[in-house]
């Protein structure tokens, strides 16, 4: 099993430019969550899934959207990228409420904005 | 919002000293769940305490859930290289996440 596959590893963007990060799980979980993380800090939710055909937003939203394109994918968008937004990006996905949720993360997608 | 404040960020230990980190919530937590982090990794899921008070051990790492349920504790008896990294807590309920502390080994 692949567990959760995020494309690219690596991205370096100009201001202004827009892109798209991929993300799918093959554990048939029904959540889905993009975080980004920055240094010296915890990992901080943009956006989840909690189920196919749902979308919620998380702690730091703004400047990113997402689609829930099925149960296997995930994908977070930036629209007009900003030097403020170069971090890594995770996508993780769980079985919520099911005992133990753990959740399973992406390689991580390192994200320079210049 | 509610946050979940983790100590120390950083700690710096000799082979075979032991390592705590601490997480502490102004309100009550739903769960706690543990992670570890290799540089340059991913997290990747210790544990799960859900009961207050609950105590779990997994070879040398101890996990602690406090009575109220608004603090949790991981220690490592005598660490090893193969330790360092930095160890997150987080509410997966209400999707919540410590900064993490870094463990580091002196050399």
């Amino acid at each position: 099993n692949a567990g959760v596959t995020q494309t690219p590893k690596f991205q370096v963007l100009k201001t202004g430019q827009s892109m798209t990060l991929q993300c799918a799980q093959d554990m048939n979980h029904n959540s889905m969550y993009w975080y980004r993380q920055d240094p010296g800090m915890g990992l901080r939710l943009i956006y989840y899934s909690a189920s196919e055909g749902t979308t919620d937003k998380g702690e730091v939203p703004n400047g990113y959207n997402v689609s829930r394109l099925n149960k296997r994918e995930f994908s977070l968008r930036l629209e007009s990228a900003a030097p403020s937004q170069t971090s890594v990006y995770f996508c993780a996905s769980s079985e919520f409420g099911q005992g133990v949720s753990e959740a399973f993360f992406g390689q991580g997608t390192r994200l320079t904005v210049v | 919002g509610q946050q979940v404040m983790q100590i120390p960020q950083y700690q710096h230990v000799q082979e075979g000293e032991d390592f705590t980190t601490y997480c502490n919530s102004s309100t009550t937590l739903s769960n706690i769940q543990w992670y570890k982090q290799r540089p340059g990794g991913h997290p990747v899921f210790l544990i799960q305490l859900v009961k207050s008070g609950e105590v779990k051990k997994q070879k040398r790492l101890t996990f602690q859930f406090g009575e109220a349920k608004k603090n949790s504790s991981l220690h490592i008896t005598a660490t090893q290289t193969t330790d360092v990294g930095t160890y997150f807590c987080a509410d997966n309920y209400q999707l919540i996440w410590g900064a993490g502390t870094k463990l580091i080994i002196k050399p």
